[in-house]
């Protein structure tokens, strides 16, 4: 069965600071695909970004990246100078070739930034 | 964009009611879920259909059941309200698999239900 397990349950940082939220899934399956979710106060999950196992290539988009490392089965998520806007709980997810596209969450990570 | 809404944002009711949850996406989307999120337990998925009158038993599927008669609705049935219901419920909207796979769902805004 698939599992995603994200070890940080809250973070705080103060603004400005770098910080990086973990990620590590299991799977049997050989294709699968990795997601980072966002949810803010308001409650609704809005979607950051999708991966495949089979494109190991870490991505940039603008403060924010990935680093997809399938020989430690994890994909990491960085905030490059982080901002009180940052402040939410973060998912990561997991879904596998052989379904239906239902994804497995993590137990997701409170970030907290501060003034 | 595409819009995937809730009925209620917050909802009230007895135990034993009967109650419904609604959700409506407005992308074509072949697959619909239903999530529950509870604080320290994340996401868990009750139910998920993957076609009109399809209809597939998620992780925590005991005490709900699920509608789909069009393929922009997905309803999510308590047949009988009990306190350990209470919790925020998300829908969900997702294209089948494409050629890449795994496609990325889009969400609702979330119905934060107690059940008293």
């Amino acid at each position: 069965a698939q599992k995603v397990t994200q070890a940080q349950t809250e973070i705080s940082v103060v603004e400005k600071e770098d910080v990086t939220l973990d990620c590590v899934y299991e799977t049997r399956d050989t294709t699968y695909y990795l997601f980072w979710y966002k949810q803010p106060p308001s409650g609704e999950l809005v979607f950051l970004i999708r991966r495949n196992s089979f494109d190991e290539q870490n991505e940039i988009s603008g403060r924010y990246s990935w680093n997809f490392q399938k020989s430690t089965s994890s994909f990491n998520f960085t905030i490059t100078a982080s901002q009180v806007v940052d402040s939410a709980v973060y998912f990561c997810a997991l879904s596998e070739a052989s379904g239906y596209s239902t994804l497995t969450f993590g137990k997701g990570t409170m970030l907290l930034v501060s003034p | 964009d595409v819009k995937v809404t809730q009925s209620s944002r917050y909802l009230v009711k007895r135990t034993g009611e009967k109650v419904f949850l609604e959700c409506v996406q407005d992308m074509d989307h072949e697959n619909m879920f239903w999530y529950r999120q509870d604080p320290g337990l994340g996401l868990r998925l009750i139910y998920f259909s993957y076609d009109v009158k399809m209809k597939e038993k998620g992780d925590i599927p005991e005490g709900y059941s699920v509608s789909r008669e069009k393929k922009e609705r997905f309803s999510l049935i308590l047949e009988s309200a009990s306190t350990n219901q209470t919790s925020m419920y998300l829908c969900a909207s997702s294209l089948y698999p494409d050629s890449q796979g795994g496609t990325e769902a889009f969400f609702g805004q979330g119905t934060r239900l107690t059940v008293v």
